[in-house]
């Protein structure tokens, strides 16, 4: 089966902390992974995909196959990164972009 | 650039009732998907579009069909509406097919009374 995990509701850490947004993936394919970002009152938006390897706003994920994971990290927090964070994996049967999203993880980064 | 734009953005119907709900994509991109999103969960693949032809679909019911227009702009039709369907409805916009990076729209909340 198809799925996105991220195992935590609610993320609270203090301001300058680390910060890791765990997500955990089943596919059977070669998985093409990405992080949405959904700030206050506005909309999803694309932070990283792990195919172009760079740092957006201090965060990075890698890719892990053997744990299946693609967790999200940045070493130090600040309150501007609190947000909705959703890991989505692309499964592309045939020509199809479908994006299959884990429930989500609220960050809230206190000063 | 707007980025994707859709329309409305908020829906009150009531059980049984048909809706219809808009989207235009970035301007060049020629693919368009459906998303639902209920309350505390992540959003929910309902379609994809691309030249005007299905390419995917979710696991929805036949109530719930859309179209892709010549210009690439959508429309989602849900039919004998139900309480369940209440929801956030999300469009995104990819510059081809496949794999590649979807853009979201703000999103149609629609109420089912």
């Amino acid at each position: 089966a198809q799925r996105v995990t991220q195992p935590e509701k609610l993320l609270s850490v203090f301001k300058g902390a680390p910060v890791e947004l765990k997500c955990n993936y089943s596919y059977s394919g070669s998985p093409e992974l990405f992080w949405y970002v959904q700030y206050s009152r506005q909309r999803l938006q694309l932070l990283l995909r792990h195919i172009s390897r760079e740092s957006i706003k201090g965060f990075t994920a890698d890719l892990n196959k053997g744990e299946t994971s693609f967790h999200l990290k940045k070493p130090f927090a600040q309150e501007e990164d609190s947000a909705m964070y959703y890991c989505a994996l692309s499964t592309g049967s045939g020509n199809t972009g479908k994006l299959i999203f884990g429930q989500g993880t609220t960050l809230q980064v206190k000063p | 650039d707007a980025g994707v734009t859709q329309s409305p953005t908020h829906l009150i119907k009531t059980r049984g009732q048909q809706v219809t709900l808009r989207c235009s994509p970035i301007s060049g991109h020629k693919s368009v998907s459906w998303y639902q999103q209920v309350l505390g969960q992540g959003p929910q693949f309902i379609f994809q579009y691309y030249e005007k032809e299905e390419r995917g679909r979710g696991n929805f019911p036949d109530r719930f069909s859309a179209r892709q227009f010549p210009n690439y702009s959508s429309e989602l039709n849900v039919n004998a509406l139900l309480l369940g369907d209440s929801a956030l409805y999300l469009c995104a916009s990819s510059f081809r097919q496949g794999r590649s990076e979807q853009y979201f729209g703000p999103g149609t909340r629609l109420t089912v009374t």
